[in-house]
């Protein structure tokens, strides 16, 4: 069974840094994973997403990497901002055969950027 | 600017209750997931639909919830009756019809259920 892990649970930093939130999962047999955005009672926006072919995708000041082989996958956040404060979630999505369909998510990292 | 629609925001219910979900999901989305958040389980998909036909239900306790699309434009969730370990924030999401797929997965603002 697909286990997703997120380290740190919660992270603060000052306004201005850059700052990597680190995402593990056990079973490397992924057909893409996804860095979502979930702001305090919204639902949660896909920021980037990206194939197990892929090593990364850029999308503005954010960047997100996948090392298949070791199950990890980082979000790289350039320059934050205090509208970059929200919880961070991944997930992945199975390669084949029965579960394919589903996501299964990691419990996420609570950023709070402080100006 | 295509959303995900999910109603009510939050509902506030005594135990015993029924309680409907309702989701809208983005025009031509044919695949629709009901998943549900809680701070020590985080998000667990309960249900998903293809083509309005359920796929897996398997998340859900069978002898109280209930998942449906009436129509293509409509997904429903209830609970019947409701318990307090029922209180959650369910989200409804919705995708193309191609699984696997590369294509991002669209979430609701979701449901905030509290049961009393």
């Amino acid at each position: 069974k697909q286990e997703v892990t997120q380290i740190p649970a919660a992270l603060s930093v000052p306004e201005g840094e850059n700052l990597v939130l680190n995402c593990s999962f056990t079973d490397s047999a992924i057909y893409n994973l996804q860095w979502f955005r979930q702001d305090p009672g919204k639902g949660l926006t896909s920021l980037l997403l990206i194939q197990s072919s892929q090593r990364e995708q850029t999308s503005g000041r954010l960047n997100a990497s996948l090392d298949k082989s070791s199950g990890r996958s980082t979000l790289y956040i350039a320059a934050s901002q205090p509208g970059d404060s929200a919880t961070y979630l991944c997930a992945v999505r199975r390669n084949s055969g029965a579960g394919s369909y589903q996501l299964t998510f990691g419990k996420g990292t609570k950023l709070s950027v402080i100006p | 600017d295509a959303r995900v629609t999910q109603t009510p925001r939050h509902k506030v219910t005594e135990m015993g209750q029924e309680v409907t979900m309702r989701c809208q999901p983005i025009l031509g989305h044919n695949t629709v997931f009901w998943y549900r958040q809680t701070m020590m389980q985080g998000l667990e998909l309960l249900a998903y639909f293809r083509n309005r036909a359920p796929l897996d239900d398997s998340g859900m306790p069978k002898d109280r919830f209930s998942a449906e699309m009436p129509d293509a434009t409509l997904a429903t969730l209830k609970i019947q009756p409701s318990e307090p370990r029922d209180s959650a924030v369910y989200f409804c999401a919705s995708g193309p019809g191609q699984i696997p797929t590369n294509e991002k997965l669209f979430f609701g603002s979701g449901t905030q259920l509290s049961v009393l």
